[in-house]
């Protein structure tokens, strides 16, 4: 596709209930970040991506939220026992590669709703 | 470390007002400067971008200038209309450092009046 993607839209769970979010990114940015951005926040970074190396996990907020990126392209979000203040909009972007000028790109970004 | 300092909101102003949303940034070395437009209901998108000291940024009819003696990257637009209500978002990034990922300020909402 033409730009980042996300699913799904819109996720609302159960208190205590594991989630997983979807990232596909550009076909061919090497560089995928995730951020959240709480209501009336600013955007929070996460976690960030770049080809084979390691993951910079610097802003997961806690070991209930991991990431993974398989093959190089999709990532998955994982917040396990969710709890209410996890409720926030999580975003993802791309980037055609470290060390680049270039301007991320992100997607629409998943609603998540931990009632 | 780096960090980008914006101009707290909200801001309303009437169609056709003169805007200017401050931004100011600290950084090692010389950071790429972004601001992002969030338009209620969608996604994040590029503004504009300098690369820079000097370098305007331009979309849109609104403009920034970088300005390293300043660390400032103020965006303005002559004449607002209600269609450019958003939140903005100024951001900076460091593509030759160990800190790959963009670095965003809180966020200004503006509100236009017709």
């Amino acid at each position: 596709g033409a730009g980042v993607s996300q699913s799904p839209s819109n996720k609302v769970t159960e208190k205590g209930k594991d989630v997983e979010l979807r990232c596909d990114p550009i076909s061919g940015h090497t560089a995928l970040y995730w951020y959240r951005q709480s209501l009336g926040q600013g955007l929070e970074f996460l976690i960030y991506f770049q080809g084979n190396s390691a993951p910079d996990k610097s802003g997961l907020p806690s070991d209930r939220f991991s990431a993974e990126r398989t093959g190089g392209s999709v990532s998955t979000l994982t917040i396990q026992r969710t709890q209410q203040e996890d409720s926030a909009v999580y975003l993802c972007a791309s980037r055609m590669e470290r060390g680049s000028t270039d301007t991320q790109y992100f997607g629409p970004g998943t609603r998540l709703t931990v009632l | 470390g780096n960090s980008v300092t914006q101009m707290e909101g909200p801001v309303t102003l009437s169609e056709e007002a003169f805007l200017t949303i401050n931004c100011t940034y600290t950084a090692t070395g010389y950071p790429s400067l972004f601001w992002y437009v969030q338009y209620p209901g969608e996604g994040l998108q590029l503004l504009l971008k300098a690369t820079k000291a000097d370098d305007k940024g331009s979309n849109k009819g609104f403009e920034a200038t970088y300005r390293k003696e300043t660390t400032s990257f103020h965006l303005e637009k002559g004449s607002v209309q209600v269609s450019d209500s958003a939140v903005y978002f100024c951001a900076l990034s460091t593509a030759y450092s160990s800190a790959s990922k963009i670095i965003f300020g809180s966020g200004t909402r503006l509100s236009i009046r017709p």
